[in-house]
C-alpha cells in the first residue's frame, strides 16, 4: 500500500530564511508526486507536481521540489520565505495522475517577522 | 479556478440525521472525488466517480454513500450522521487538460452534535 510521511507537524522559520519541508513516500513503482498548500479556511492549491523527467521541479510562488528515488523523498524548498507563505503544506503520492491519491498528515508552517 | 462549487459551505446537524453535500463542476470532467480532512490525517478519500452512475469506494467509505446522476454534480450523503463524521469535506476533480492533476473545491465544514 502506498503511504506518505511528513515528519514535521509544525515548522517555524523567520521571514527571508530558507525553507525545506520533508516528504517521504512508500510506493512500489514510479510514483506521481504532488505538493499542495492550504491557507486557513481555504481549499488546497497545487504548488507543483512530478510525473517523470527532470527530478527538480519548479512550482508556483517560488517553490521547488526534488525527487530522490534512492531516498524515497520529495522535499519542498524555497530559498526565501515570505510572511504570506504561512499555511499548511501537504505532500501526496499516487499510482497515476489522479486516482487514489494518498496524502501525508501535513506540515503547518509559521513565519516569524 | 477549477470551476468547483461546494454546498453548503458550513452546516451543523444533529446525530442521526441525514446530510447531503453537493459538489458542482462547470468543466464536465469525468473524474470527481470526495475527501475528508481531519487533523493529523491529511486528506482521505471517501468515494470517487469516473462517470455518470459510476462510483467506487475510497479509503474511508463506511457511513457514506454517493450519487452522480449528471456529469456536473457529485453528491455525498451521510445516511445517519455521527459525531465521528464531524470534519471538513473537500470535493475534487481530475483535469485531463493539465496532466490529470487533481483540483480541490473550497470545502464544506460539517459539525455533528
Amino acid at each position: 500500500a502506498q503511504s506518505v510521511t511528513q515528519p514535521d507537524i509544525h515548522i517555524t522559520v523567520s521571514e527571508g530564511a530558507s525553507l525545506e519541508l520533508r516528504c517521504n513516500y512508500s510506493y512500489g513503482a514510479t510514483p506521481y508526486l504532488f505538493w499542495y498548500v492550504q491557507s486557513p479556511g481555504q481549499g488546497l492549491q497545487l504548488l507543483l507536481k512530478y510525473f517523470s523527467g527532470d527530478t527538480l521541479v519548479q512550482g508556483i510562488k517560488g517553490f521547488e521540489a526534488e525527487f530522490k528515488r534512492s531516498q524515497s523523498s520529495f522535499n519542498l524548498r524555497k530559498p526565501s520565505v515570505h510572511w504570506s507563505d504561512a499555511a499548511e503544506y501537504f505532500c501526496a503520492v499516487g499510482p497515476n495522475a489522479g486516482n487514489m491519491l494518498t496524502f501525508g498528515g501535513g506540515t503547518r508552517l509559521m513565519v516569524k517577522p | 479556478d477549477a470551476g468547483i462549487t461546494q454546498s453548503p459551505r458550513h452546516k451543523v446537524t444533529e446525530t442521526g440525521t441525514p446530510v447531503t453535500l453537493r459538489c458542482h463542476q462547470t468543466e464536465n470532467h469525468r473524474y470527481m472525488y470526495w475527501y475528508r480532512q481531519d487533523p493529523g490525517h491529511g486528506l482521505r478519500l471517501i468515494h470517487y466517480s469516473y462517470g455518470v452512475k459510476d462510483t467506487d469506494k475510497g479509503e474511508v467509505s463506511d457511513g457514506y454513500s454517493v450519487s452522480r446522476s449528471k456529469t456536473e454534480d457529485f453528491l455525498l450523503t451521510l445516511e445517519s450522521a455521527t459525531s465521528s463524521q464531524t470534519s471538513v469535506y473537500f470535493c475534487a476533480i481530475r483535469d485531463p487538460n493539465s496532466g490529470n492533476t487533481i483540483y480541490f473545491g473550497e470545502g464544506s465544514w460539517l459539525t455533528v452534535v
